[in-house]
């Protein structure tokens, strides 16, 4: 069964520092992976997604993420933080015998002045 | 403009006061879901909709219901509503039956007493 992992439910940063949010998936077949951001009282928004092909994919705000299959890892960062960042981010998994997304339990992003 | 919407966005209600939340999309998108999102939990998925007269439940469906007579509405039901359910709720929908990529409406919060 696909699963996955977002290490750390809190993350903060200054303004202008480097963003790095961590995903790990479980998946048995080569999965498709997202990155959603949900703003206060919002839905959620897609910020990239990968689907086997390019492994580092660039999405929207200037975040990117790599697909890194030896380590089952798909981690989200943006070189320099700004105060609009500050969100929860949800990691995402589907492909395989399931029919639906599989969602890690959230980061929320803190930016600091 | 191509969007999913809810009504309500907030509901109080009662222990055992039957509830229904609206979900409606403009996309012509043929998978529609319902997720309930809680504090440390993520985003967990309760019914979900293949396309019109077919549904199925998720991970956590007990307590709600759902039906699909059209394309565009999915509503969720909850017949007897208990503090349990507490929580914010979201309908999403996806035209893309590989990567089942979601389009989200902003969320309804639901408090039961």
């Amino acid at each position: 069964a696909q699963s996955v992992t977002q290490l750390g439910s809190h993350v903060s940063v200054s303004e202008g520092a480097l963003v790095l949010l961590r995903c790990n998936y479980s998946s048995s077949v080569p999965p498709y992976l997202f990155w959603y951001v949900q703003y206060p009282n919002q839905g959620l928004q897609l910020l990239l997604k990968y689907t086997s092909a390019a492994t580092l994919v660039k999405g929207i705000n200037g975040f990117e993420a790599e697909f890194k299959k030896s380590e089952t890892s798909f981690h989200l960062t943006k070189p320099s933080a700004h105060m609009s960042d500050a969100a929860e981010y949800f990691c995402a998994v589907s492909g395989g015998d399931t029919d639906k997304l599989i969602f890690g339990t959230g980061t929320r992003l803190q930016v600091f002045p | 403009e191509a969007q999913v919407t809810q009504n309500p966005r907030y509901l109080i209600t009662v222990t055992g006061k039957k509830l229904t939340v609206t979900c409606s999309q403009n996309m012509n998108h043929e998978y529609m879901s319902w997720y309930r999102q809680d504090p440390g939990l993520g985003l967990r998925q309760i019914y979900y909709s293949m396309n019109v007269e077919v549904t199925d439940k998720g991970d956590v469906p007990e307590g709600y219901k759902v039906s699909r007579k059209e394309k565009r509405n999915f509503p969720l039901i909850l017949e007897s509503p208990s503090p349990n359910q507490t929580s914010l709720y979201f309908c999403a929908s996806s035209d893309d039956r590989f990567t089942y990529e979601q389009y989200f409406g902003p969320g309804t919060r639901l408090t039961v007493t």
